[in-house]
C-alpha cells in the first residue's frame, strides 16, 4: 500500500515557466513532509520541508504548499531552469519515536522533471 | 561542515559472493545512520537504521545485514548475494529528529 503517491511519473516544462509537482498521502498521522531532488547516479539532495502546522514554506524559487484536509502537497518551482531537470521525491513521516530520536520517512516513487531551454 | 562518504560507486558481483559497502560521516557526532535501496523503477526503501554504535534496526527481512562498529561508520553486508539484491544503495545520516536526511552518492550494485 503506497502511503505517499506521486501520480505523475514525468513532467515537462518550458524554461522560465512554473513547474508544479504534486504529492498525495493517505496517512493522516503524517506531520512532516520533505521534497528531495535526485540527479542520475547521485544520492537525493534535500530541497525543502514543511511541518503540518504550516500550509506554505518558501525558499527562493521553491515553494511547498500543504493542504491537510485534502492530504495533498505540491512543490512549485518558479522560474524553472534547465538545471532543475531531475527526479523529485516527496517524503513524509509521522510523529513516532522508535529506538531513540529516529524519524522514518515514507517515500513516493518520484516525478521526473524535464525543463526545456 | 558535515560530509558523507560512500564507496564503492559501482560494483558488479556474482551471485553467491559476499558484499561489503561502507559509509562514513564526517563533521558530526552521534548521527542517525540509514541504509536505503532503490530498485529499478521503484522508490526508496529503508533497509536499516542505527541511532548509535552497535544499535541496528532492520526494516525488511532479507539476506543483508548492517553493522555500526564506530560512531560515524555504517557497513552493509551480505554473506551470499542474490540477483534480487541488485540496485542503488544509499547511505544517509541525520543529526536529530526533525533534521532532513543527507545522502551519500550511492553505490550501484549489479549482481550477475
Amino acid at each position: 500500500d503506497q502511503q505517499v503517491k506521486q501520480n505523475s511519473p514525468s513532467l515537462s516544462v518550458q524554461e522560465g515557466r512554473i513547474s508544479i509537482l504534486n504529492c498525495d498521502y493517505t496517512n493522516s498521522m503524517f506531520d512532516y513532509f520533505l521534497w528531495y531532488k535526485k540527479y542520475p547516479a547521485e544520492g537525493p539532495t534535500f530541497l525543502i520541508s514543511i511541518s503540518s502546522i504550516k500550509d506554505k514554506n518558501e525558499d527562493g524559487r521553491f515553494t511547498v504548499f500543504l493542504n491537510k484536509s485534502a492530504k495533498h502537497l505540491s512543490l512549485h518551482i518558479v522560474p524553472s531552469q534547465p538545471g532543475d531537470s531531475a527526479v523529485y521525491f516527496c517524503a513524509a513521516s509521522e510523529n513516532t519515536y522508535n529506538a531513540g530520536n529516529n524519524r522514518k520517512l515514507i517515500w513516493g516513487l518520484g516525478t521526473s522533471l524535464g525543463v526545456n531551454p | 561542515s558535515q560530509t558523507i562518504h560512500q564507496w564503492p560507486a559501482t560494483l558488479v558481483q556474482p551471485v553467491g559472493s559476499p558484499l561489503s559497502l561502507e559509509c562514513t560521516v564526517e563533521g558530526t557526532s552521534n548521527p542517525n545512520l540509514y541504509w536505503y535501496r532503490q530498485a529499478a523503477g521503484r522508490g526508496l526503501q529503508l533497509l536499516f537504521y542505527s541511532v548509535g554504535i552497535g544499535q541496528i534496526s532492520s526494516e525488511v527481512p532479507q539476506n543483508l545485514s548492517a553493522s555500526r562498529p564506530q560512531d560515524r561508520q555504517f557497513i552493509l553486508s551480505s554473506k551470499k548475494l542474490l540477483l534480487s539484491d541488485s540496485g542503488f544503495y544509499l547511505c544517509a545520516w541525520t543529526s536529530s529528529y526533525n533534521s532532513p536526511l543527507h545522502f551519500g552518492n550511492g553505490t550501484r550494485l549489479t549482481v550477475t
